[in-house]
């Protein structure tokens, strides 16, 4: 079976364009999560989505935008980006009962 | 608000030492705690997780972890390192009451060095 994954795996873009991140998730799993770890530090939560509903959202500007699709796949959008949001981007799916999150390779987004 | 502290960013052990890497977290019910490791760009791999069953689990690669509430710890062990230890391991908890809003709160990592 095929695990979480991700597209595209890098990425360069330059200060105010936007960016789209896809995940798709392990097949059955109804939750997606993205997160953001910069270089040197912990992941921080970003979005969580189940059933194509927004169910979390962590301290990121509105810049930051994420769907779910019927298919449980999922986007994550950033608009207008800055130097700063140069990281690893992470999409984590887990199933209904089980808690354990499964972690794509992740993308690293650069922006110059 | 529930927070995980690990602590120590950088271990360093001799190759067959024995590995202690401290997770602490703050919440007065019990969470689901898990550990993850990372690789040199690569995504995160659970190694372990406590949900509710048995305080002491063990996980892939040799290694294991021991719940302890009176400690608030869940520190992971492993008796004797392996250079292919060598990369960051990250404590993570989650609110069990959460229901299917299963947000991960993470430590800071502690890198993990392996010395021949």
């Amino acid at each position: 079976d095929a695990g979480v994954t991700q597209s595209p795996t890098h990425l360069i873009k330059t200060r105010g364009q936007h960016v789209t991140l896809r995940c798709s998730p392990i097949s059955g799993h109804k939750s997606v999560s993205w997160y953001q770890q910069v270089l040197g530090q912990g992941p921080q939560f970003i979005f969580q989505y189940y059933e194509k509903e927004e169910r979390g959202r962590g301290n990121f500007p509105d810049r930051f935008s994420a769907r779910q699709f019927p298919n449980y796949s999922s986007e994550l959008n950033v608009n207008a980006l800055l130097l700063g949001d140069s990281a690893l981007y992470l999409c984590a799916s887990s199933g209904t009962v089980n808690t354990e999150a499964f972690f794509g390779q992740g993308t690293r987004l650069t922006v110059v | 608000a529930q927070s995980v502290t690990q602590l120590g960013s950088h271990v360093s052990v001799s190759e067959g030492a024995l590995v202690l890497l401290r997770c602490n977290y703050s919440s007065s019910v019990p969470p689901y705690l898990f550990w993850y490791v990372q690789y040199p760009n690569q995504g995160l791999q659970l190694l372990l997780k406590y949900t509710s069953a048995a305080t002491l689990v063990k996980g892939i690669n040799g290694f294991e972890a021991e719940f302890k509430k009176s400690e608030t710890s869940f520190h992971l062990t492993k008796p004797s390192a392996h250079m292919s230890d060598a990369a960051e391991y990250f404590c993570a908890v989650s609110d069990r009451n959460a229901g299917n809003n299963r947000k991960l709160i993470w430590g800071l990592g502690t890198s993990l060095a392996v010395n021949p």
